[in-house]
């Protein structure tokens, strides 16, 4: 069974508008999130986490939310622009386990 | 700072042949893991290592296996490949042990294509 779902293959947006990337996941022993982006030819960089304890998190343009009831986290790009094109993989881990188990990536194509 | 540097970027093996990939941390980090991203799917833990020893293990056989050296380079060793073994393997590190809550930072992968 697949631990954290990112039900969204792709996604398109303007330039200048708001991105909305979702991602759910089943464990509740998950206590660290993160997101990661992905260009072609080159692997994932990090790019925003957020601690359970906390119900969001702001980084520039990108802000991480979580909603723990829900199990689901969401992040908001805004404005969006075209170098934010990229595959963007959501990930969760637990305390103390080491690894950390991703999702299957959102395409986002931000158009000029 | 040196990133995540990975060695070779595209393989070719044959069915049954036994494969070494090669990962070199970024300057600092204590800890590596290796992480297989097939076509379409996102990445999916093999294992971890800190401090030359496997401390956390993913869903694979043990034909997947590896190596942390003192300077914490590492390597990912696959027996008796198989067709389904064609993906993306991709090496990280970061500081801490087993401790999941810091960022990792990738290599740019090797492309393993099993024939």
């Amino acid at each position: 069974d697949q631990q954290v779902k990112q039900n969204s293959p792709s996604l398109s947006v303007q330039e200048g508008r708001i991105s909305i990337l979702n991602c759910d996941y089943t464990n509740s022993m998950f206590d660290y999130f993160l997101w990661y982006k992905k260009y072609p030819a080159e692997g994932p960089t990090f790019l925003i986490s957020i601690s359970s304890i906390k119900d969001k998190n702001e980084d520039g343009r990108f802000t991480v939310f979580l909603n723990k009831s829900a199990k689901h986290l969401s992040l908001h790009i805004v404005p969006s622009q075209p170098g934010d094109s990229a595959v963007y993989f959501c990930a969760a881990s637990e305390t103390n386990a080491g690894k950390s188990t991703f999702g299957d990536g959102t395409t986002l194509t931000v158009k000029p | 700072e040196t990133g995540v540097t990975q060695s070779p970027t595209h393989l070719i093996k044959t069915r049954g042949q036994q494969v070494t990939l090669r990962c070199s941390s970024q300057s600092g980090h204590n800890t590596v893991s290796w992480y297989q991203q097939a076509l379409g799917q996102g990445p999916q833990f093999i294992f971890q290592y800190y401090r030359e020893e496997e401390n956390g293990r993913g869903n694979f056989p043990p034909r997947f296996s590896g190596l942390q050296f003192p300077n914490y380079s590492s390597e990912l060793n696959v027996n008796a490949l198989e067709l389904d073994d064609s993906a993306l393997y991709l090496c990280a590190s970061r500081l801490g042990g087993r401790d999941g809550n810091s960022p990792l930072h990738f290599g740019n992968g090797t492309r393993l294509t099993v024939t």
